[in-house]
């Protein structure tokens, strides 16, 4: 099955920095790999995701990049915000359907 | 637009008893996804179910657990006889349409599973 590591595990920024937090997959079957932001008792949010026909897509202040043939994706935030402050999650589906494996998570604190 | 219900938001439960945990989907969709989350880990996939029909149950226990995604109403996932480690997030996901790896999965805000 599909095994996600994901880096770091924390990070601290100063507000206006840039964040870049990366993902590996195993399985080269994998195609779509989304992110998620998870606010402290909240649920994931889906925040931005790329599928393996495209090697980037980006959306206002956020971008992933994805090599398939490295088999791994990042997610690029820039000019960093106090409310960007969250653990965030990389996660990939085998082909077939769409059970999501996740990565253990980038706990980002950007201060102010 | 009502997203993705869960409840309760939080359960306590003694060891021993039973825990029923609630799905609603986004309305329209006919694919349920549960998670669960331990503390500081990732989610954990469980069971993806469609209407009526359990598709993959490979991430749940053997013994314990069971889900069900009725006709009419809410996916319930079930865990009998809980014990303390059973205690983390369980976390709902639906989505729209089956695809190889083309669905996006909406997240319900979870149920916080104690057990004392």
């Amino acid at each position: 099955g599909e095994n996600v590591e994901q880096h770091p595990s924390t990070l601290s920024v100063q507000e206006g920095d840039s964040a870049v937090i990366k993902c590996t997959y195993s399985d080269s079957a994998s195609n779509y790999f989304p992110w998620y932001k998870q606010e402290l008792g909240k649920g994931p949010q889906l925040i931005i995701d790329i599928r393996s026909n495209v090697g980037e897509k980006k959306d206002q202040r956020i971008a992933v990049t994805l090599n398939k043939t490295a088999k791994h994706f990042s997610l690029h935030i820039t000019e960093t915000q106090p409310e960007d402050s969250a653990v965030y999650f990389c996660a990939a589906t085998d082909s077939g359907y769409s059970t999501l494996t996740f990565g253990k998570g980038t706990m980002l604190l950007v201060s102010p | 637009n009502a997203g993705v219900m869960q409840n309760p938001r939080h359960l306590v439960r003694r060891r021993g008893q039973e825990a029923r945990l609630r799905c609603s989907p986004v309305k329209g969709h006919s694919h349920v996804y549960w998670y669960r989350q331990l503390p500081e880990e990732g989610l954990k996939f469980m069971v993806y179910l469609q209407k009526e029909n359990i598709i993959d149950e490979s991430g749940m226990p053997k013994e314990r657990f069971s889900a069900e995604f009725p006709k009419e109403g809410p996916s319930i996932l079930r865990i009998q006889q809980v014990v303390r480690g059973d205690s983390a997030a369980y976390f709902c996901a639906s989505s729209p349409t089956k695809g190889a790896g083309n669905n996006e999965q909406f997240f319900g805000p979870g149920t916080r599973l104690t057990v004392l």
